[in-house]
């Protein structure tokens, strides 16, 4: 079915510790997004992911969608306290289709 | 340029009440999705809008409805409110009906059941 699963739930850190979540679906995903949503916020968008292999960066941000378009990764570099809230992953599993949102990582950075 | 708006920002509901959810998308943004978030259930997908017309809708009973106005503004209404519709409503809007462009989410009504 459609479902986007999101490892982990939580994640604590150390500040300058570096940070993963992985998303996984399975079924081949069309897009796949990713939102940070800091804590009383709401989600706001980060990045979009299309191609088959795909790795963008954003300062130390690093955005993957796997080979199978089935998974994806956000990493981290030196997490800093400004990173703290959730991370979620949403998919698109055709075109025009909805946005599917995993259940999120909520990362807190220990200063 | 405004963001989206939805109002109120909280409610308070007694149970078997009904309740109405605003939403104003940016300006020209066609699209309108509605996500449910509790902390045990993430994000869940209530019903999306294009142009007035419902494009998908997700899996929750008939008692949650919406609709979009030809001004793109969007409602959503909860009938018989239970104890477990307690959440934070989320709009968010893109500016076609293909998801690819990315969502813009409001902050969102909490609405409270008691």
């Amino acid at each position: 079915g459609q479902q986007v699963m999101q490892i982990p739930q939580y994640q604590h850190v150390q500040e300058g510790e570096d940070f993963t979540t992985y998303c996984n679906s399975s079924t081949t995903l069309s897009n796949i997004q990713w939102y940070k949503q800091r804590p009383g916020g709401h989600p706001v968008f980060l990045i979009q992911l299309v191609k088959s292999g795909e790795v963008k960066k954003q300062k130390r941000l690093t955005f993957q969608f796997g080979e199978a378009k089935k998974n994806s990764s956000l990493h981290i570099t030196a997490t800093q306290t400004t990173d703290v809230g959730t991370y979620f992953c949403a998919g698109i599993y055709n075109q025009g289709g909805k946005l599917i949102f995993g259940q999120g990582t909520e990362l807190s950075v220990k200063p | 340029k405004a963001g989206v708006t939805q109002t109120p920002r909280y409610l308070i509901k007694t149970r078997g009440q009904q309740v109405t959810l605003s939403c104003s998308p940016i300006s020209g943004h066609r699209s309108v999705s509605w996500y449910q978030q509790t902390p045990g259930q993430g994000l869940q997908f209530l019903f999306e809008y294009f142009s007035e017309t419902q494009r998908n809708k997700g899996n929750f009973p008939g008692r949650f409805s919406g609709r979009q106005f030809s001004n793109s503004r969007s409602e959503m209404n909860v009938s018989t409110l239970e104890l477990g519709d307690s959440a934070l409503y989320l709009c968010a809007s893109s500016p076609s009906a293909n998801p690819s462009y990315g969502y813009t989410f409001g902050s969102g009504t909490r609405l409270t059941v008691v």
